[in-house]
């Protein structure tokens, strides 16, 4: 099993830029969830989706939409970027909302500029 | 509400000698706290839970944490380090509903020969 799989690993944008942030699992998991991760601030969550068809607000969900494509697939898209998005972006996957454990991606690294 | 705080943003050992990293905690709830372990470019990784089990709770790599609810800490030891023990580590609690966990900003770990 490949576990959560993100991409692309790195990327470039210019401000205004679209683009989206490819996420899956392959465990069979209900719950998906994305994250930044910012020098000295720990991971913060962007949006989560407890269960295939739904996605709810996280911490800092301005200027990012998520789609669940499926149950495996979940991806995170920024319309227009800005420099204040660059950061590294985790998704990681749980067995259900209620379930503590969650398993992480390998990130993304995206620089806007 | 809940917050983590994660007392040292960077510790260095030598090799062999005991890791403590420090870690306490603020929840409305009965919390589930962990400790996720970051490589350098890597995703992060579980190495322990709490779930109101055992208070003293043993992890990989000869990690372990204690829950002192009266101290509202949860503490990561070894006791002797290895060089491949350096990484970013990360306390995390999860109180209340949903699985939204809410990260520390992180301990750098250096073990130095």
């Amino acid at each position: 099993n490949a576990g959560v799989t993100q991409t692309p690993k790195f990327q470039v944008l210019k401000t205004g830029q679209s683009m989206t942030l490819q996420c899956a699992q392959d465990m069979n998991h209900n719950s998906m969830y994305w994250y930044r991760q910012d020098p000295g601030m720990g991971l913060r969550l962007i949006y989560y989706s407890a269960s295939e068809g739904t996605t709810d607000k996280g911490e800092v969900p301005n200027g990012y939409n998520v789609s669940r494509l499926n149950k495996r697939e979940f991806s995170l898209r920024l319309e227009s970027a800005a420099p204040s998005q660059t950061s590294v972006y985790f998704c990681a996957s749980s067995e259900a909302a209620d379930s503590y454990e969650q398993y992480f991606g390998p990130g993304t690294r995206l620089t806007v500029t | 509400a809940q917050s983590v705080t994660q007392l040292d943003s960077h510790v260095s050992v030598s090799e062999g000698t005991p890791v403590l990293l420090r870690c306490n905690y603020s929840s409305s709830y009965s919390p589930s706290l962990f400790w996720y372990v970051q490589h350098p470019n890597k995703g992060l990784q579980l190495l322990l839970k709490y779930t109101s089990a055992a208070t003293l709770v043993k992890g990989i790599n000869g990690f372990e944490a204690e829950f002192k609810k009266s101290e509202t800490s949860f503490h990561l030891t070894k006791p002797s380090a290895h060089m491949s023990d350096a990484a970013e580590y990360f306390c995390v609690v999860n109180a209340g509903t949903a699985s939204k966990l809410t990260f520390g900003t992180g301990t750098r770990l250096q073990v130095t020969l």
